[in-house]
């Protein structure tokens, strides 16, 4: 049965603290590894795909990288406009991992 | 370009009864899938639609159906609703299986 998890379930950082999260899979024949965030009462927000394990994908702070059992997502001197939901997709079974509850403080 | 479109945004329900989901994807895209999302079970996929067929299907009682139109949009149904029911309803729309989806704000069903 395909998996996936993330660690940490919650995470506290100082703004500037930069950190990872983490999206371990077990699925056979991966086909897309997706990330999103979710505000509060809203549905997520597309962020980044990566299709092959070396690939990376950067946006402002945010940066995502895949080896070919787990997803990273660096976050680069967070702002309190990060605080959110963190959630990976697994492309093929469309399984979602539990997600990663980001809070960043002023 | 118009996002992904859900309608009602909020509904209460009584038990026993049954309530009909509506989500218009965006404009190309044929491929829509739904989503349960509770605070216990986190995101849960239900079923994905391609050209009016549905192609997957997750681990969810018959009392979950939908159905896509023609024009792409798509409809969700829960018949005999039960309090466990209540939930937060997402849609997405994505031109393929496994191609990046986006997300409706979702139907907030509460079952009392």
């Amino acid at each position: 049965e395909d998996q996936v998890t993330q660690s940490p379930e919650a995470l506290r950082l100082q703004e500037g603290e930069s950190s990872s999260l983490n999206c371990s899979y077990t699925v056979s024949g991966l086909r897309g590894l997706f990330w999103y965030r979710q505000d509060p009462g809203k549905g997520p927000e597309f962020l980044f795909t990566l299709y092959s394990a070396g690939e990376e994908k950067e946006k402002e702070r945010l940066k995502a990288t895949l080896t070919k059992k787990e997803s990273f997502l660096h976050i680069t001197a967070p702002k309190p406009e990060d605080s959110a939901t963190y959630l990976c997709l697994t492309g093929q079974n469309f399984v979602f991992g539990p997600g990663t509850r980001l809070s960043v403080l002023p | 370009k118009a996002g992904v479109t859900q309608t009602p945004r909020y509904l209460i329900k009584t038990r026993g009864q049954q309530v009909t989901l509506s989500c218009s994807p965006i404009s190309g895209h044929r491929s829509v899938s739904w989503y349960q999302q509770t605070p216990g079970q986190g995101l849960q996929f239900l079923f994905e639609y391609f050209s009016e067929t549905q192609r997957n299907k997750g681990n969810f009682p018959g009392r979950f159906s939908g159905r896509q139109f023609s024009n792409s949009r798509s409809e969700m149904n829960v018949s005999t609703l039960e309090l466990g029911d209540s939930a937060l309803y997402l849609c997405a729309s994505s031109s393929g299986q496994v191609a990046e989806a986006f997300f409706g704000q979702g139907t907030r069903l509460t079952v009392v």
